[in-house]
C-alpha cells in the first residue's frame, strides 16, 4: 500500500534551518510529483511547492522563494524539504503529499516549532 | 494571485444535505478538488477533477464546478462527516487552497 512517512518533530531557533524528509513506499517514487503543504495551528492549508522526483524539477510558492529547497534521493525513495531563515511564523505542521490529479496520499505531518 | 473563497462554517442536521461552496475567478475553467480533514489527521481527498470520487469515498459525497463556483455536496450527512473541508485548484503550476469550511453536524 502507498505510504508517505515523514521524519519526526523538530525544534529550531529563529534564523536556523530545518530539513524534513518524506519516505515513499508502495509505488514508483519517480512517477508522481511530491508537494509540500503546511498548516499552522488552527489555520488552513498553505501550499509551499512541488518537486518532480524523476527530473528533480521544482516550483515554489512565491512566498517561500529563496527560503525553501525541495530535493530528493531516488535511491531511497525519499523527498526532502528544507526551509531556512526560520521565524516564529513558520511554526506549523508540514505535510508531504503525492500529487497527480489531486493530493491522493499524504504523509502524517511533521511539527516544526520555531522558538527562542 | 489566484484566490479561492469558502464560507468559514456550514451547519447541517444529520440526514440532511450539506453544500459547501468555493468561489474563484472562472473556477469552472479549471479542475477543482476537495479535501476533508478531521482533527489531528492529515487531509484526505474526497473529490477530484470536479466530480470524481476516489475509491473508498462514500457515494454521498459529490462535486460540481461551473462558472465561478465549485460545490461539494454531502447527501444524507452523517455525524462522521463533521470536519474541515478545503477546496483546491491550480493556477498555472501553482496549487491554491481555499481557506477552509468547518462543517458542523448538529
Amino acid at each position: 500500500q502507498v505510504q508517505l512517512v515523514q521524519s519526526g518533530a523538530e525544534v529550531r531557533k529563529p534564523g536556523a534551518s530545518v530539513k524534513v524528509s518524506c519516505k515513499a513506499s508502495g509505488y514508483t517514487f519517480t512517477s508522481y510529483d511530491i508537494n509540500w503543504v503546511r498548516q499552522a495551528t488552527g489555520q488552513g492549508l498553505e501550499w509551499m511547492g512541488w518537486m518532480n522526483p524523476n527530473s528533480g524539477n521544482t516550483g515554489y510558492a512565491q512566498k517561500f522563494q529563496g527560503r525553501v529547497t525541495m530535493t530528493r534521493n531516488t535511491s531511497i525513495s525519499t523527498a526532502y524539504m528544507e526551509l531556512s531563515s526560520l521565524r516564529s511564523e513558520d511554526t506549523a505542521v508540514y505535510y508531504c503529499a503525492r500529487f497527480k490529479h489531486a493530493a491522493d496520499y499524504w504523509g502524517q505531518g511533521t511539527l516544526v516549532t520555531v522558538s527562542s | 494571485s489566484y484566490e479561492l473563497t469558502q464560507p468559514p462554517s456550514v451547519s447541517v442536521s444529520p440526514g440532511q444535505t450539506a453544500s459547501i461552496s468555493c468561489s474563484g475567478d472562472k473556477l469552472g475553467d479549471r479542475h477543482a478538488c476537495w479535501y476533508q480533514q478531521k482533527p489531528g489527521q492529515s487531509p484526505m481527498v474526497v473529490i477530484y477533477q470536479d466530480i470524481k470520487r476516489p475509491s473508498g469515498i462514500p457515494e454521498r459525497f459529490s462535486g460540481s464546478n461551473s462558472g465561478n463556483t465549485a460545490t461539494l455536496t454531502i447527501s444524507g450527512t452523517q455525524a462522521m462527516d463533521e470536519a474541515d473541508y478545503y477546496c483546491q485548484a491550480w493556477d498555472s503550476s501553482t496549487v491554491v487552497f481555499g481557506g477552509g469550511t468547518r462543517l458542523t453536524v448538529l
